[in-house]
C-alpha cells in the first residue's frame, strides 16, 4: 500500500504562533488532498481539502500542496487553545480508489 | 455529521462472541466504509461498499465481515471477537461531486473485548 507520512509530533506552539503541519505521500498518481482535525475521543472533522498545486486559504487555515515534491502542508494561523488536536493528513490514491491516513501530528496550543 | 449514526457508541464483549456494529446514514450517499483506529497506526480500512450487496475488503479485512441490504445500512460483523480487535470503530460515508469526494465520519463506537 502507499504510504502518507506525517511529522511524529508531538507540536507545542505558543497561543498566536503560527503552527506548520507536514504531510508526505507516495503515490503520484494522488490527485485529492485532505486535512481532518480529531480532538481527543471524537471523530476525525474535515477542514480542508485541496487539489490543485499552491495555496488554499479558508480563515486561519492555509493549505499547501506541491505535487512534484509530494508533499502537502497545513498552516494554522493565530494558534488558539481550541486548535489543540490531532491533525490527519489523507490522501485520495487514484489507482485503488482509497482515503489514506497517516498517523496524524498531535497539536498543543499553550495559553 | 452528514447524517450518520453508528450503534452501539460503547460495547464490552468477551473472546469468542460475535459482534455486530451498525452505520445508519439519512442522505442515500451510495459509499459506506468502516475504519478502526488504534493508535501508533491511524485509521486503517476494513471493508467498503459501493452499493447495496456491494462490498469489498480494505487494508484489514481478516476477522470480519459486512452486509449492505439496504443503502441506509452497513453491517460491520466480527465472527469471533479477539482482544486485538478492541479498538474504535467509525463509519464514513463519501459525498461530493465526482473527482472531488470527500469522506464524513459518524461519531464512532468503542469496542473493548475481553
Amino acid at each position: 500500500q502507499k504510504e502518507v507520512e506525517q511529522n511524529s509530533g508531538p507540536l507545542s506552539v505558543p497561543e498566536g504562533a503560527i503552527a506548520s503541519l507536514n504531510c508526505t505521500y507516495s503515490d503520484r498518481g494522488s490527485q485529492s488532498f485532505f486535512w481532518y482535525r480529531q480532538y481527543s475521543g471524537k471523530s476525525p472533522e474535515l477542514i480542508m481539502s485541496i487539489y490543485s498545486n499552491g495555496d488554499k486559504e479558508d480563515g486561519r487555515f492555509t493549505a499547501q500542496l506541491n505535487k512534484a515534491s509530494q508533499y502537502v502542508s497545513l498552516l494554522i494561523r493565530d494558534s488558539q487553545p481550541s486548535d489543540s488536536a490531532t491533525y490527519l493528513c489523507a490522501v485520495f490514491q487514484g489507482g485503488s480508489e482509497k482515503l489514506v491516513f497517516g498517523k496524524g501530528t498531535k497539536l498543543t496550543v499553550n495559553p | 455529521d452528514a447524517g450518520i449514526t453508528q450503534s452501539p457508541r460503547h460495547k464490552v464483549t468477551e473472546t469468542g462472541t460475535p459482534v455486530t456494529l451498525r452505520c445508519h446514514q439519512t442522505e442515500n450517499h451510495r459509499y459506506m466504509y468502516w475504519y478502526r483506529q488504534d493508535p501508533g497506526h491511524g485509521l486503517r480500512l476494513i471493508h467498503y461498499s459501493y452499493g447495496v450487496k456491494d462490498t469489498d475488503k480494505g487494508e484489514v479485512s481478516d476477522g470480519y465481515s459486512v452486509s449492505r441490504s439496504k443503502t441506509e445500512d452497513f453491517l460491520l460483523t466480527l465472527e469471533s471477537a479477539t482482544s486485538s480487535q478492541t479498538s474504535v470503530y467509525f463509519c464514513a460515508i463519501s459525498a461530493g461531486t465526482p473527482r472531488r469526494e470527500t469522506q464524513y465520519f459518524g461519531p464512532g463506537t468503542r469496542l473493548l473485548v475481553l
